[in-house]
Parts: C-alpha cells; structure tokens; sequence
C-alpha cells in the first residue's frame, strides 16, 4: 500500500462547479501538506501548502487537513477551463524535507 | 527572471550512454531540488541542496545517479550508465525557503529515453 494515495480521476466537470480533490495518507509523522497544479508539459507549480490540520483559503482555492482521520482536500470553486490540469498532493514530516507525493487526479473543466 | 532553466529538454540515448542534465535555479534561491516523474512512479524526489550542500539523496534509486550543485548557479544530475527503465521527465526546482515555501519554482523539465 502506498503512504499517499490520491482519487485517481479523470474528472470531468462543467464550468462554475465545485470540483473536489481528496488524498489519503498512512504516514501519521506527516505535518506538512502540499497541493501542485501541473499543466500539460510543464513542471508542477505549488498552489497551497497547510501546516498541521485546519482550512486555508486562496481565492476559490480552499485546502483542508483532517489529520485524525488522514485526509485532505483541495476544493475549487467556480471551476474555470483554465483549471484544467493534474493536481498533485504532496507530504512531508519535516520542513525542507523530503515530500512524498500523490499519483496526481486529472482534471478537465468544460465550457 | 527567466525562471528555473533545464536542459536539454529532451534526451534519447542508448542503454549504457552517460547522461547529463543541467539545471540553473532562479537567482537568489538558496535551495534546489531534484524530481523524477513516471506514469508508474509518479512524481518522486530525487535529492536536494541547501546553499550548494546536499541535505537529503534518499530519493536517489541507486548509485548510477549523481548530483552535484558546485556553484550556486548551477546543478547537474548524471546517470552512468543509463539504463531504459531511467526513461522520465526529470524536474529541477528552486526555493527561497525550503519545501514548503509558497516560492518554489519548477523548471519545464528534461524528457529522457534510454533506448
């Protein structure tokens, strides 16, 4: 089994929809979360990152950590075409250090 | 800033050949890293500098890799021999702070074949 595992997609949504992202994790060391946007052909971009539990918010970009029960949560809402792309989670127990990822979920938003 | 700067872009050799990728990070970053990307794997770490030092090559898959970062500008990643299963995109990141910054930076990425 792997430490993160992320729903595996593709998801296919139309434009404006709430679109949610989740991974699981087995690693209860993990204090560090990560969520990357990579577009195709190009090299991920970090678009949040959450120490410990709780909510952060970025304009329609919401990250959620539940550490009791390993899960996390990237929500976006008013999903635009433009966020069509695969998005990655990532995770570490220490800062600067070494981050396991997810397998990434593929997202398609439709005009 | 050009960004983080990666080549070449793209790399077919044949098993056995010596492999060289090249990474410039962006001016003033301090940390670099290095990631290897497979439909398999996944995207997966491969080794990171601070300030020009490795701090961590636990990611590295075994002895064939080397990486090297001797000046603060520049940073390459070897594979001797190379081998068709070493076939990936191969990332090259710089930060300000650390993993977790909201400053880190990807570069496009190197796309090798090992025939």
């Amino acid at each position: 089994q792997k430490e993160v595992e992320q729903d595996p997609g593709p998801l296919s949504v139309p434009e404006g929809a709430i679109v949610s992202l989740n991974c699981t994790y087995s690693n209860s060391a993990f204090q560090y979360f990560m969520w990357y946007r990579q577009y195709s052909r190009k090299g991920p971009e970090l678009l949040m990152y959450t120490y410990s539990s709780g909510n952060k918010e970025d304009g329609r970009f919401t990250a959620q950590v539940d550490k009791s029960s390993k899960y996390i949560s990237l929500f976006i809402r008013d999903s635009q075409p433009s966020d069509s792309a695969t998005y990655l989670c990532a995770m570490s127990n220490t800062n600067a250090g070494k981050s396991t990822f997810g397998d990434g979920t593929t997202l398609t938003v439709k005009p | 800033d050009a960004g983080v700067i990666q080549s070449p872009r793209h790399e077919v050799t044949e098993m056995g050949q010596e492999v060289t990728l090249r990474c410039k990070p962006i001016s003033g970053h301090d940390y670099l890293f290095w990631y290897r990307q497979t439909m398999m794997r996944g995207l997966e770490l491969l080794i990171y500098f601070n300030n020009n030092v490795p701090i961590d090559d636990s990611g590295m898959p075994e002895d064939r890799f080397s990486a090297k970062m001797p000046n603060a500008s520049f940073s390459t990643l070897k594979i001797q021999p190379s081998e068709p299963r070493d076939s990936a995109v191969y990332f090259c990141a710089s930060s300000s702070g650390g993993l977790t910054s909201d400053t880190q930076y990807f570069g496009p990425g190197t796309r090798l074949t090992v025939l």
